[in-house]
């Protein structure tokens, strides 16, 4: 079964805008953690923000920040100020007991 | 603090041959992770170490992949012989340890061509 659902293969946003990526997630354990990483057409894996299930707050990471809904069991990644550096596949993550699943990924393209 | 080291970053072979990974995980980091992406999808765990113990292996095809990890350092993912559809982006990640909190950090991978 799919546990990280990213329903949107592409998104473009206007520069300086900001742009919220959507992550929906399936997982009977109440612990576990959730993840957001960026990868540019270089290939490598980017980490960008974390949230753990027991945190009370929004993670926020510079400009960006975690959009926590733990009952929709959704965790979107909002980007602030879009910069054209942020042109990149995204990729929302779920990790419980170790087991860490990564959804499809969005792409998104920052427009001048 | 150096990041999580791959090589090859590129490899081109023909299908049957064999194929080897090295990887270098940040210093300190107890435990590590192959995965494969291919084009298109989220990466995919292959396999997991704790130290040099296996903690989970049950996506990896043994009948061509293996992979090492004898000092609970580097490690390496070998396929033996390759097929086309292996062709994807080998990545190698770690951790400090193993929990559901703990964050990934992960090497530029190895894009492997088979032909």
């Amino acid at each position: 079964a799919q546990k990280i659902t990213q329903t949107q293969p592409g998104m473009f946003v206007q520069e300086k805008e900001a742009v919220t990526l959507d992550c929906t997630y399936d997982t009977s354990d109440p612990s576990y953690g959730l993840f957001w990483y960026k990868q540019p057409s270089s290939g490598e894996m980017i980490f960008l923000i974390y949230q753990g299930s027991y945190d009370q707050q929004n993670a926020t990471e510079g400009r960006y920040s975690l959009n926590f809904q733990k009952a929709r069991k959704s965790a979107n990644l909002v980007i602030s100020a879009s910069q054209l550096g942020d042109s990149a596949m995204y990729f929302c993550a779920m990790r419980e007991r170790g087991d860490m699943r990564f959804g499809a990924g969005t792409r998104l393209t920052v427009k001048p | 603090e150096a990041g999580v080291a791959q090589s090859p970053r590129y490899k081109i072979i023909e299908k049957r041959q064999s194929v080897a990974f090295w990887c270098n995980p940040i210093s300190g980091h107890a435990t590590l992770y192959w995965y494969q992406q291919i084009l298109g999808q989220g990466p995919k765990l292959l396999i997991q170490f704790q130290n040099n113990g296996v903690v989970d292996d049950s996506q990896l095809p043994k009948d061509r992949f293996s992979a090492e990890r004898l000092k609970g350092v580097d490690s390496t993912l070998k396929i033996q012989p390759a097929k086309l559809e292996d062709s994807a982006v080998y990545l190698c990640a770690s951790s400090l340890v193993t929990s559901g909190t703990d964050t990934q950090y992960f090497g530029p991978g190895t894009r492997l061509t088979v032909l």
